[in-house]
């Protein structure tokens, strides 16, 4: 089984849908939780930053982690098309640092 | 303006040379990284180094060099050795000791073989 699993997608939604993005994983030392944005050919940027369970919101982005079921999730409300991009989740607090999920392609269709 | 550069941004090479790719950061960060990124495989880790004139080895080192002789820069040679280069590299850097950090990624560099 493998650290960190996330659909790679790609999810197709309208433009002004409330989006969800998750990432599982099976590691229970893992305990710093990061969302990135990939824009093609791009590199990755920093999107959220958590540390613990619960939810953490940074205007219309909200990160959500649940220790106990090794489940996070980025939520997108009133999606725009320029939220179109590649999601990676990025998990760290085990021995071998930081581990990233393959990535959702999210489209969003004006 | 802070940030990480990588270049160049396209680079193309023959088969059987060595290529270096730079990475330079002014974020005043600690700990470097390079990892490899091919469609539908994510991100693997090449080289990683928490201190200047130090680097670890990541999951995917064979046929990559790094070194570590300024905190700003951590230059990556794909040498002749790396069977299968053609890839996006991408190069992070840290402000921890921890590699467990947030990670601050460079606009990446699109590798060829020709």
């Amino acid at each position: 089984q493998k650290e960190v699993e996330q659909d790679p997608g790609p999810l197709s939604v309208p433009e002004g849908a409330i989006v969800s993005l998750n990432c599982t994983y099976s590691n229970s030392a893992f305990q710093y939780f990061m969302w990135y944005r990939q824009y093609s050919r791009k590199g990755p940027e920093l999107l959220m930053y958590t540390y613990s369970s619960g939810n953490k919101e940074d205007g219309r982005f909200t990160a959500q982690v649940d220790k106990s079921s090794k489940y996070i999730s980025l939520f997108i409300r009133d999606s725009q098309p320029s939220d179109s991009a590649t999601y990676l989740c990025a998990i760290g607090g085990g021995a071998d640092g930081l581990t990233f999920g393959k990535g959702t392609h999210l489209i969003i269709q004006p | 303006d802070g940030g990480i550069t990588q270049s160049p941004k396209y680079l193309f090479r023959k088969e059987g040379q060595n290529v270096t790719l730079s990475c330079e950061q002014n974020l005043n960060h600690d700990a470097m990284y390079w990892y490899r990124q091919d469609p539908g495989q994510g991100l693997r880790l090449i080289y990683y180094s928490q201190i200047v004139n130090d680097f670890q080895k990541g999951d995917i080192a064979e046929g990559y060099s790094v070194s570590r002789e300024k905190k700003e820069s951590f230059p990556l040679t794909v040498t002749s050795a790396q069977k299968n280069p053609t890839a996006f590299y991408l190069c992070a850097s840290s402000d921890g000791q921890a590699t467990t950090d947030m990670q601050y990624f460079g606009p990446g560099t699109r590798l060829t073989v020709l």
